[in-house]
């Protein structure tokens, strides 16, 4: 079973901190995604990754960083929290050669006060 | 740009009702769809891809490439099928998908 997990559940952050969210993949999968899920608009890709130090922005890039210096963990940065960041981001994975199935993670609720 | 569209947000039907959740999608090649389910307090998980044709838990979706559209469909509602889902759409050549904004399912006993 593919297993995805993110490193905190629930996260409080104050306006102009840097965050961190990890994510880690057990399956070897070479590529990993970060969306942020909010009530009325669904998933938003923020960034995707396939492969080990390649990235891709995805629909909503801005004030998002991303890192993946190993297969397995793919980290989303925001390098200074504001209040419209305040979401529940979700990490996911999948194979390579996979065309849209993907194995997410629990999810990180971050607030932002 | 590519587009997936579920009209609605909430939907409510009673327990052994037909369910029919509406998914609509703009891409001018070749898609390939999905549904994603994510019940209360676990993980977002696919339910089904059309290029299967499979029916899992009872739901069906058939794509229909002339009017956009590829909907959920189960016969019989059930309590379990409580739920948000998610459409999604893959576009060829990429490993990403475009997810829809999501309808929350409430079976009613």
């Amino acid at each position: 079973d593919v297993k995805v997990t993110q490193s905190s559940r629930y996260l409080v952050k104050r306006t102009g901190e840097k965050v961190f969210l990890e994510c880690v993949q057990d399956m070897d999968h070479e590529n990993m995604f970060w969306y942020r899920q909010d009530p009325g608009l669904g998933l938003r890709l923020i960034y995707f990754s396939y492969d080990v130090k390649m990235k891709e922005k995805g629909d909503i890039p801005e004030g998002y960083s991303v890192s993946r210096e190993k297969k397995e963990r793919f980290s989303l940065i925001l390098e200074s929290a504001s209040t419209n960041q305040t979401s529940m981001y979700l990490c996911a994975s999948s194979i390579g050669t996979s065309r849209g199935k993907q194995y997410f993670g629990p999810g990180t609720r971050l607030t932002v006060t | 740009a590519q587009r997936v569209t579920q009209p609605e947000k909430l939907l409510s039907v009673f327990k052994g009702a037909p369910v029919e959740l509406k998914c609509n999608y703009s891409y001018s090649g070749s898609p390939e769809l999905f549904w994603y389910v994510q019940y209360s307090r676990q993980r977002l998980q696919l339910l089904l891809r059309h290029i299967s044709r499979e029916s899992i838990k009872g739901f069906t979706a058939d794509l229909n490439k002339g009017e956009t559209s590829f909907h959920l469909k189960k016969p019989f509602a059930q309590e379990e099928d409580s739920a948000m889902y998610y459409c999604a759409l893959s576009t060829q050549g990429a490993q990403k998908l475009v997810f829809g904004q999501g309808t929350r399912l409430t079976i009613n006993p």
